[in-house]
């Protein structure tokens, strides 16, 4: 069965520190999509990221960067010089094909960032 | 602009009614998805749906049932069977179930069922 897992349930640092949060997956799929998404304070979750399982190269999007390895099967998500806005529960979710066509997301159980003056 | 809207914010029954939750998305998307969130839990996906009137169970449909008449709108009724309805609902939305694109999320519907 798909398994999301965020191992870390709270971090909390203090600003301009980097962060990284983890994430590792299990699945069937040869074919899978990985992704992150930000829910604040308010509960609307934020998409931040997709990547496919052939693309194993590292992004980054200004003070965000995601690395993919598939050799250990994680996703990890690093915050550079982090800020108190980036406080918020981050989730981590892995695409699952269905029985009867198109996927779903299998979401881990989110870390809350505390960020910190 | 576009988006997609869940009303209302905070929504407070008795046990025993039933309570339907409103989802509507301008985005132009086929794909629409109802999901509860639970503290300290992920989210769990209760019903999909790829396009009009056609829609199919998640990983916990029991105690719920949505309609999908318009292309806009994918309402969740919360059923009385429902044994702990207490929870966060958010509704999200994306251009197609395949491949797996982005979902994007309404701000959510908070239930308390006294």
């Amino acid at each position: 069965a798909q398994k999301v897992t965020q191992a870390q349930t709270e971090i909390s640092v203090v600003e301009k520190e980097d962060v990284t949060l983890d994430c590792v997956y299990e699945t069937r799929d040869t074919t899978y999509y990985l992704f992150w998404y930000k829910q604040p304070p308010s509960g609307e979750l934020v998409f931040l990221i997709r990547r496919n399982s052939f693309d194993e190269q590292n992004e980054i999007s200004g003070r965000y960067s995601w690395n993919f390895q598939k050799s250990t099967s994680s996703f990890n998500f690093t915050i550079t010089a982090s800020q108190v806005v980036d406080s918020a529960v981050y989730f981590c979710a892995l695409s699952e094909e269905l029985t009867g066509g198109g996927n779903k997301l299998t979401f881990g159980t989110g870390t809350q960032l505390k960020v910190e003056l | 602009d576009g988006g997609i809207t869940q009303s209302p914010k905070y929504l407070f029954r008795k046990e025993g009614q039933n309570v339907t939750l409103s989802c509507e998305q301008n985005l132009n998307h086929d794909a629409m998805y109802w999901y509860r969130q639970d503290p300290g839990q992920g989210l769990r996906l209760i019903y999909y749906s790829q396009i009009v009137n056609d829609f199919q169970k998640g990983d916990i449909a029991e105690g719920y049932s949505v309609s999908r008449e318009k292309k806009e709108s994918f309402p969740l009724t919360v059923t009385s069977a429902q044994k702990n309805p207490t929870a966060f609902y958010l509704c999200a939305s994306s251009i197609s179930l395949a491949p797996p694109y982005e979902q994007y999320f309404g701000p959510g519907t908070r239930l308390t069922v006294t």
